[in-house]
């Protein structure tokens, strides 16, 4: 997966049900960012860190909550306030001070 | 904070023909400006990008244009191939900060 896994890949939740994605990288990047993608909505930005034991809101990041621990895994918590969260979940890095992100593989998440 | 909007959501083309998608931003002080070609179920990829300091890039049939006066950018891709249909997505940023997405172009290119 190019350096960034996500996992897993499908992702069933019951409703009231928090669930957890992860996402590690091994390319050293010191920036993790999180998306989420609906049909004909593009990528929003769900929250970002750019450094290790901090992290920042995006446009859409009620009812998601992060942590970054280790530089190299930034896991996110789908909890039981996102009202729909049926989605496609990115998770993307970048070093430092450079352009272009390296995107991971992505995890389908479907409420049931 | 930074606005992406890009257009049209959907095109359709014949095999060989040009395609152009255009974007704009509006935030005067986003200097970054990718695009990403995402195919069905996979991940995006960069497919080409530029900075502020340039006014156009290509690379063989795909080029990028920026306007900086009237902030906005455009994606050309002569020579159409049934491969290059997918997603493709704009995007902007301030410097290497997070990236501010548009929200898509479907392309179809036809035999």
């Amino acid at each position: 997966d190019g350096g960034i896994t996500q996992s897993p890949k499908y992702l069933f939740r019951k409703e009231g049900q928090n669930v957890t994605l992860s996402c590690e990288q091994n390319l050293n990047h010191d920036a993790m960012y999180w998306y989420r993608q609906d049909p004909g909505q593009g990528l929003r930005l769900i929250y970002y860190s750019q450094i290790v034991n901090d992290f920042q809101k995006g446009d859409i990041a009620e009812g998601y909550s992060v942590s970054r621990e280790k530089k190299e895994s930034f896991p996110l918590t789908v909890t039981s306030a996102q009202k729909n969260p049926t989605a496609f979940y990115l998770c993307a890095s970048t070093p430092r001070g450079i352009y272009g992100y390296t995107f991971g593989s992505g995890t389908r998440l479907t409420v049931v | 904070g930074e606005n992406v909007e890009q257009h049209p959501s959907t095109l359709s083309v014949q095999e060989g023909d040009s395609a152009v998608i255009k974007c704009t931003y509006s935030d005067s002080a986003s200097n970054y400006f990718p695009w990403y070609k995402q195919e069905l179920g996979k991940r995006p990829q960069l497919i080409i990008d530029i900075r502020s300091n340039v006014g156009e890039k290509k690379d063989q049939r795909i080029a990028v244009t920026l306007n900086k006066t009237a902030k906005h950018f455009s994606l050309h891709i002569t020579e159409t191939q049934p491969e290059d249909s997918a997603v493709y997505f704009c995007a902007a940023s301030m410097n290497t900060d997070k990236l501010i997405f548009g929200t898509g172009t479907r392309l179809q290119v036809f035999p």
